[in-house]
């Protein structure tokens, strides 16, 4: 079993709404998370991070943690044919910066 | 754009030869990583280095090892490679703390026929 799980999808969304990705994570020891973006052909780039139970906000994007659960997601609200990508799901444990990701979720907004 | 440098971009290379694909950072961060990437697999960690000389396998350490006797240069060797080995290579760098982003690297697309 893969330390972070992921949905592969892929996940079509119509232009405007709001894309939900979701993430779960094995290792109680995991603090920190990450969710990155990736175009095809291109290398990932990091949309946020969380470290803290409850919500995190940037702009249209809402990142969300519940330890408990071991449960990550990713909201996209208002979404642009411009979101459309593959988004990864990744833990480390503060002091190891091994980061660990999970398979990705292929995103597409339908215009 | 952090400043990381993948060398070679492409390469194709043939069943048993030693391939060296280099990682260059001039950002002074302290964490630097391979990653390889195939479809269904996403991003599997190869292996990493938490300062000079201070490596440490990942997940899909065999068949490659690394060296690293600068801090802004890491390679990634595989000793022999295999058609297994095809994918896209990806070198990334960070700083410890908590959210400390990783940077990727533009990735490195090889073929072993």
């Amino acid at each position: 079993q893969k330390e972070v799980e992921q949905n592969s999808g892929p996940l079509s969304v119509p232009e405007g709404a709001i894309a939900s990705l979701n993430c779960t994570y094995s290792d109680r020891g995991s603090q920190s998370f990450f969710w990155y973006r990736q175009y095809s052909g291109k290398s990932p780039e990091l949309i946020m991070f969380i470290y803290s139970n409850g919500d995190k906000e940037d702009g249209r994007f809402t990142a969300q943690l519940n330890k408990a659960s071991q449960y990550v997601s990713l909201l996209i609200r208002d979404s642009q044919p411009s979101d459309s990508a593959t988004y990864l799901c990744a833990g480390s444990n503060f002091g190891n910066e091994k980061l660990t990701f999970g398979t990705g979720t292929r995103l597409t907004i339908i215009p | 754009d952090a400043g990381i440098t993948q060398s070679p971009r492409h390469k194709v290379t043939e069943t048993g030869t030693p391939v060296t694909l280099r990682c260059h950072q001039t950002e002074n961060h302290r964490y630097m990583y391979w990653y390889r990437q195939d479809p269904g697999h996403g991003l599997r960690l190869i292996h990493y280095s938490y300062g000079v000389k201070d490596t440490d396998k990942g997940e899909v350490s065999d068949g490659y090892s690394v060296s690293r006797s600068k801090t802004e240069d890491f390679l990634l060797t595989l000793e022999s490679a295999t058609s297994s080995q095809t994918s896209v290579y990806f070198c990334a760098i960070s700083e410890p703390g908590e959210g400390a982003e990783a940077f990727f690297g533009q990735g490195t697309r090889l073929t072993v026929v």
